[in-house]
């Protein structure tokens, strides 16, 4: 089976740039997560969807950031404008909407901000 | 919400001796505690996790304990093998709340 399939898996831009991250979560999970990894900050949870409706954005730092999901099997997390201090590993992880089921990452966007 | 915390945050064994990593946890409301290794450059992989109704959990060379009356969980590597050298993540999720609160890691060095 495909696991959660992240795209693109760098990217490097300059600063101002608008940035788009996508994820394809498990065919029949229902539940998706954004993260954020860095050595400061460790591993956060930006926001994340149960049955594509979002249920708590409370972790995305600022309005430059936004999520969408549009359909069961796509999301996007979009930065705009993107600063230095964005750059980062995210992490797209999906699950079955449970409270004991574990969830699956992807292999991650390294993002680099100029 | 949930704090998770983990102890201590850097472990170096010998190869094919034991390591624990011990996590602690705030709300006694949680249920299920997965454990994820992390190699370098690479994505947290889920490699056993516990539920609420049960104590202890074993896969071969790793097992995971938990004392839901003290609020800590903790993974145990038996034999330990420079392969598992990695940054170890304990996470804890409420009952009714798929949403995981995760602690900052352990890195484990195993010397060869």
């Amino acid at each position: 089976d495909a696991g959660v399939i992240q795209s693109p898996r760098h990217e490097v831009t300059e600063m101002g740039q608008e940035v788009t991250l996508r994820c394809k979560p498990i065919s029949g999970h229902n539940s998706l997560f954004w993260y954020r990894q860095t050595m400061m900050r460790g591993l956060e949870l930006l926001i994340y969807f149960n049955n594509n409706v979002p249920i708590d954005d409370s972790g995305m730092p600022e309005d430059r950031f936004s999520a969408k999901m549009p359909n069961a099997s796509f999301s996007t997390l979009k930065i705009q404008p993107s600063e230095p201090r964005d750059s980062a590993v995210y992490f797209c992880a999906s699950s079955f909407f449970d409270s004991n089921q574990p969830q699956h990452f992807g292999d991650g966007t390294r993002l680099s901000i100029l | 919400g949930e704090n998770v915390e983990q102890h201590p945050s850097t472990l170096s064994v010998q190869e094919g001796d034991s390591a624990v990593i011990k996590c602690t946890y705030s709300d006694s409301a949680s249920n299920y505690f997965p454990w994820y290794k992390q190699e370098l450059g690479k994505r947290p992989q889920l490699i056993i996790d516990i539920r609420s109704n049960v104590g202890e959990k074993k896969d071969q060379r790793i097992a995971v304990t938990l004392n839901k009356t003290a609020k800590h969980f903790s993974l145990h590597i038996t034999e330990t093998q420079p392969e598992d050298s990695a940054v170890y993540f304990c996470a804890a999720t409420l009952y009714g709340n798929n949403r995981l609160a995760f602690g900052k890691g352990n890195q484990v060095v195993v010397i060869p």
